[in-house]
């Protein structure tokens, strides 16, 4: 078992959709990483949270620490979303990565 | 200003050759990590510096790998006698410190004929 899953593995969705990446860690951790990555591999990290909740813009990160558990949640998604989103622990411990699409 | 710079972006190796791989973090940015991401995979630490000290070599997959930092800014990853199976982009991050945000580069793509 991976110290951080993510879920789903790929995502579709149309455009203005609200899209929600689920990351569950099983190391302890004193903060986790969201980074999106664009197709040519460039990674930008887009949080790093170690509780409660974060907003940029369409992207909110939320963490609930007890529960080991983070999600993103992407509001009125648009077709430059879609990358690789990967969440990491802090002990760079990384996710898999959720493959996302948004169709026009 | 600049962010994270790696060179080169490409490079071909034959089997055996050593290779040299450079990372030119944001200046000020006291940690430095490498990350090794395979083809349809995620990242995967290597080594972490925090300056010039290489305080994690934990991911380092064998004694072929070798990164310093020795004067705390410039990084190099060497890569000796390379095999196919360390074909992948080799990612750089830095920080402003260990707790910090991570700012990473464009990558070099290695590939191993």
């Amino acid at each position: 078992k991976n110290e951080v899953e993510q879920s789903p593995q790929n995502l579709t969705a149309q455009e203005g959709e609200f899209i929600t990446i689920n990351c569950s860690y099983s190391v302890g951790i004193s903060a986790l990483h969201w980074l999106q990555q664009h197709p040519g591999g460039g990674i930008v990290s887009l949080f790093m949270l170690s509780s409660g909740k974060k907003k940029h813009g369409r992207l909110i990160a939320t963490i609930n620490i007890q529960e080991k558990h983070s999600s993103l949640h992407i509001t009125a998604s648009h077709p430059r979303d879609s990358a690789v989103y990967i969440c990491a622990a802090d002990k760079l411990i990384f996710g898999t990565g959720t493959r996302l699409q948004v169709f026009p | 200003g600049a962010g994270v710079s790696q060179s080169p972006r490409y490079k071909v190796a034959k089997r055996g050759q050593d290779v040299a791989l450079r990372c030119d973090p944001i200046s000020g940015h006291v940690s430095l990590f490498w990350y090794q991401q395979a083809l349809g995979q995620g990242p995967e630490f290597l080594t972490y510096f925090q300056n010039e000290a290489q305080l994690d070599k934990s991911g380092l997959p064998s004694d072929r790998f070798f990164a310093e930092r020795p004067e705390g800014s410039v990084s190099t990853l060497k890569i000796q006698r390379t095999q196919q199976e360390d074909s992948a982009v080799y990612l750089c991050a830095s920080s402003y410190d260990r707790a910090y945000e991570q700012y990473f580069g464009p990558g070099t793509r290695l590939t191993v004929t």
